[in-house]
């Protein structure tokens, strides 16, 4: 059974940082795109980031790009998100998500992680 | 980027019913198109990849329509535990992009 587990969520004061993690079972990690998508309290989701299947290939949101940073370790099968420069805008859940493929990635999700809720707030 | 405009935002309906949710995408992207179902306190799941491909545990009442520009999530016959907020997606191209959802509720 496929399980993504995020954790590290909590809350920040502006302008700080924070790293969250996804723990993945149930799969071949290492095989997989492997995407970030958050969503604001009662708000929609939006997609932040994605990492290929070795961690050499990434991409981010224009609203995060600079600040955050995506990596992976296939030996733990654990997706990191490192945040800096935390804003209001960045509080959400954010979720870790699974590609479909591992070549040039699908760029949809077909498995989702429960969320871990990052705050920012003085 | 590539805005996703869904309508209606919110759709209260009774049981039985069919439900039918539009995704217009602001330019073409093919059948990159796929909607998930989000419950309360829930994490979204996948309902209909590629526009219209099923996906395996997906109830068949759920099926997607359109190419382009223009899609459509049809549920046939409504069921109590369809009340949730449904999302389109688009993976045409980079940023990756939803709409802002539909949220259905039962009557």
């Amino acid at each position: 059974e496929v399980q993504l587990v995020e954790s590290g969520g909590g809350v920040v004061q502006p302008g700080g940082s924070l790293r969250l993690s996804c723990a993945a079972s149930g799969f071949t990690f290492s095989s997989y795109w492997m995407h970030w998508v958050r969503q604001a309290p009662g708000k929609g989701l939006v997609w932040v980031s994605r990492i290929n299947p070795d961690g050499s290939s990434t991409d981010y949101a224009d609203s995060v790009k600079g600040r955050f940073i995506i990596f992976r370790d296939n030996a733990k099968k654990t997706l990191y998100l490192q945040m800096h420069s935390l804003g209001d805008e960045d509080t959400a859940v954010y979720y870790c998500a699974r590609d479909p493929y591992g070549d040039f990635g699908g760029n949809y999700f077909d498995y989702w992680g429960q969320g871990t809720l990052l705050t920012v707030s003085s | 980027d590539i805005v996703l405009t869904q309508s209606p935002d919110f759709q209260s309906v009774t049981p039985k019913e069919k439900v039918t949710i539009t995704c217009r995408a602001s330019q073409s992207i093919r059948s990159s198109l796929h909607w998930y179902q989000q419950k309360p306190d829930q994490s979204p799941k996948l309902l209909i990849k590629y526009a219209s491909q099923s996906i395996s545990g997906v109830p068949s009442r759920f099926s997607g329509s359109g190419s382009g520009t223009d899609f459509t999530l049809t549920i046939s016959t409504l069921e109590a535990e369809d009340a949730a907020t449904y999302y389109c997606q688009q993976s045409n191209s980079l940023p990756l992009t939803f709409g802002g959802g539909t949220k259905v509720e039962i009557k």
